[in-house]
């Protein structure tokens, strides 16, 4: 059965103090790992899928990598605006389903 | 460019009350999932659809039904409502092509039963 773990639970950041989010995996074969942005009271929002280890993906200050057991979200230079909960899921090889973790909720004060 | 639409956004139902979910993609996607999401548990996937005609059970399907009769639509049936069923859905939907432009969410609805 695919499990995700994702931690911590909640991170909270000064504007400008950079960190990373941890998303570790157990899946028979991965066919790729997402990654999501959810807005309260909104539907998670896609930013990135990662299909093999080593395999980076950037967009404006976030950048997330993967390895074979675990994927990094790094935060660079945080703004308020970045405030929100980060999902990680993954597919694995033999269908199309998606198995989420439960999130990190960041919020980055002023 | 609508995406996904979700009807209605919040709803209130009694026990045993039945009600359909409705769901609709205007991207010609052939993957549609519904999830719901509760504090502390994350989304789990109650049924998903990978074309018309064809569904299959998530991970939490007891209570609900499904059917994909065209690609737009996937309704989510709730049978007879249980205060268990309190959550926030969310329908899903890709297009094929390795996923990697992830699956489309629509906005979500609400579901309190009393």
């Amino acid at each position: 059965e695919d499990q995700v773990t994702q931690s911590p639970e909640a991170l909270r950041l000064q504007e400008g103090e950079s960190s990373s989010l941890n998303c570790s995996y157990t899946v028979s074969g991965l066919r790729g790992l997402f990654w999501y942005r959810q807005d309260p009271g909104k539907g998670p929002e896609f930013l990135f899928t990662l299909y093999s280890a080593g395999e980076e993906k950037e967009k404006e200050r976030l950048k997330a990598t993967l390895t074979k057991k675990e994927s990094f979200l790094h935060i660079t230079a945080p703004k308020p605006e970045d405030s929100a909960t980060y999902l990680c899921a993954v597919r694995e090889t033999s269908g199309s389903r998606l198995t989420f973790g439960e999130g990190t909720q960041l919020t980055v004060n002023p | 460019n609508a995406g996904v639409t979700q009807t209605p956004k919040f709803q209130v139902l009694k026990t045993g009350q039945s009600m359909t979910l409705q769901c609709a993609q205007d991207m010609n996607h052939e993957y549609m999932s519904w999830y719901r999401q509760d504090p502390g548990m994350g989304l789990r996937l109650i049924h998903y659809s990978v074309g018309a005609g064809i569904t299959d059970q998530g991970e939490v399907p007891n209570g609900y039904n499904v059917s994909r009769s065209t690609t737009e639509d996937f309704p989510l049936r709730l049978l007879s409502a249980a205060p268990s069923q309190t959550s926030v859905y969310f329908c899903a939907s890709s297009g094929t092509g390795g996923f990697k432009d992830g699956y489309t969410f629509g906005s979500g609805t609400r579901l309190t039963v009393v």
